[in-house]
């Protein structure tokens, strides 16, 4: 069990928009700490999309943002594309575990 | 070009010891924190092992705390992952992960990972 919630799945057909929610508690989202959100390709090594909850690193589509309220952050995807397909993982801190990093259980996004 | 690429993975028995290295390129090492975060088959990712830049701060998931050692050389520009007491469920792929030049940045994220060298624990 994560101690990061994510919807194990997420589907949208080509150019819509969908939300992948990344749920927490007052010790990790809501105490204050980022979250980040990365991509994996099965097969592939994950890539940073979002940092510091807001945050696209240079070459990523502004087609992904990133948003965080409480206890929870959310990645939304607008004008999905067939190249989006694949696993999405939340990332944050937990000061129940002296602020160590903590996933997410993975969400995979497929493109209809 | 900014790389890192792990190595030392392979077939370990329970029990055993295996130790992993990540060879950094392309960037200053020695000024950023490494993870190391494995994956196992068909499951998400879960974190391993934090080190600061100058080797200062270390911390480890529950999991592997007391069997696994995280070290860096930043003259070699490599990080390393002893592992010893191996057991089945540690069986992964493990990655390297470039984290923030900063202790306790927790705006940064992981921004650079290696392709993963996969470590099997069986008998």
């Amino acid at each position: 069990q994560s101690v990061l919630t994510q919807p194990p799945s997420v589907s949208g057909a080509p150019g819509q928009r969908v939300t992948i929610s990344c749920t927490g508690s007052s010790s990790n989202i809501g105490k204050g700490f980022d979250v980040h959100w990365y991509r994996q390709v099965p097969g592939t090594a994950p890539k940073l999309l979002i940092h510091g909850n807001i945050n696209r690193p240079s070459g990523v589509p502004d087609r992904f943002s990133g948003s965080k309220s409480g206890t929870s952050a959310s990645l939304a995807i607008t004008g999905l594309q067939a190249e989006d397909e694949g696993h999405y993982y939340c990332q944050s801190y937990d000061s129940r575990l002296s602020g160590s990093v903590v996933f997410g259980g993975g969400t995979k996004v497929t493109v209809l | 070009e900014v790389q890192l690429v792990e190595s030392g993975g392979g077939l370990a028995q329970p029990g055993g010891s295996l130790r992993l290295s990540c060879a950094a390129s392309g960037f200053n090492f020695s000024n950023y924190g490494m993870n190391w975060v494995r994956q196992a088959p068909g499951e998400g990712l879960e974190w391993v092992s934090y080190i600061s830049s100058a080797g200062i701060t270390i911390d480890y998931a529950l999991s592997v705390k007391g069997r696994f050692t995280i070290s860096r050389d930043n003259v070699k520009n490599s990080l390393y992952l002893q592992m010893h007491s191996l057991r089945d469920e540690d069986t992964a792929v493990y990655y390297c992960a470039r984290d923030s030049p900063l202790d306790f940045d927790w705006s940064f994220g992981m921004d650079v990972w290696g392709p993963g060298t996969t470590v099997t624990v069986s008998s």
